[in-house]
């Protein structure tokens, strides 16, 4: 078995400021996700990335940047934290040629 | 766009009920997987039925596929109060990894 570790839990920022959030696992996956979710909404996604070293943008990147550190870890960065982007943001990952996603418990954003 | 999506955003059933949860998606998929997300935690699948599969069993659950209709449903039977959840359906295109995830149907369970 392997887990998905995200931090913070919990992350409070101010209007116009850049925040990262990170994302481990020690699956080995080789792909790993970042979604968006507003409260009582689906998953949205903002960035993938297929393999190390690789990044692909999904429907919602625009105002957030990634990056693939290394196989085990992708963060993610709010450029400009705006108000209306308080949601949860998980973090899942999956090996290349395997379906099953494997989430995290979140980071919950408030933007003050 | 939204490649998938749930029909019903909430039911609620009493408990030994059973509930169908139905999807419909846009694009050719490769496979289509069905998620329970609780309160305060990430989805976690229960179902992954594959684009040549018609039906899928997981104990109470029950998960079936048309790909001409572009449609699956998900039912589970003899629910529990602990069924109380969202439900996602989740799609990957043929030629992507991309994994999209419809918008829920939130299903409460009353004893």
């Amino acid at each position: 078995g392997g887990i998905i570790t995200q931090t913070p839990k919990f992350l409070i920022g101010q209007e116009g400021q850049k925040l990262t959030l990170k994302c481990q696992q020690n699956f080995n996956h080789d792909t790993m996700y970042w979604y968006r979710q507003d409260s009582g909404k689906g998953l949205r996604l903002i960035y993938y990335s297929i393999t190390e070293n690789d990044l692909q943008k999904g429907d919602l990147s625009e105002g957030y940047d990634a990056s693939r550190e290394k196989k085990s870890s992708f963060s993610l960065t709010v450029t400009s934290a705006q108000k209306n982007e308080m949601a949860v943001f998980l973090c899942a990952s999956t090996k290349l040629s395997a379906e099953t996603l494997y989430f995290g418990s979140g980071t919950r954003l408030t933007v003050l | 766009s939204q490649l998938a999506e749930e029909n019903s955003w909430a039911l609620s059933v009493h408990e030994g009920e059973s509930v169908t949860v139905n999807c419909s998606y846009k694009t050719s998929i490769t496979a289509l997987q069905w998620y329970r997300q609780k309160s305060g935690k990430g989805p976690a699948q229960l179902i992954l039925i594959r684009s040549n599969e018609r039906e899928k069993r997981n104990g109470r659950l029950r998960a079936t596929l048309d790909t001409s209709s572009q449609s699956s449903s998900l039912s589970i039977t003899a629910t529990r109060c602990e069924d109380t959840a969202v439900y996602f359906c989740a799609t990957r295109s043929s030629n992507t990894n991309k994994v999209v995830f419809g918008t829920g149907t939130r299903l409460q369970v009353l004893p």
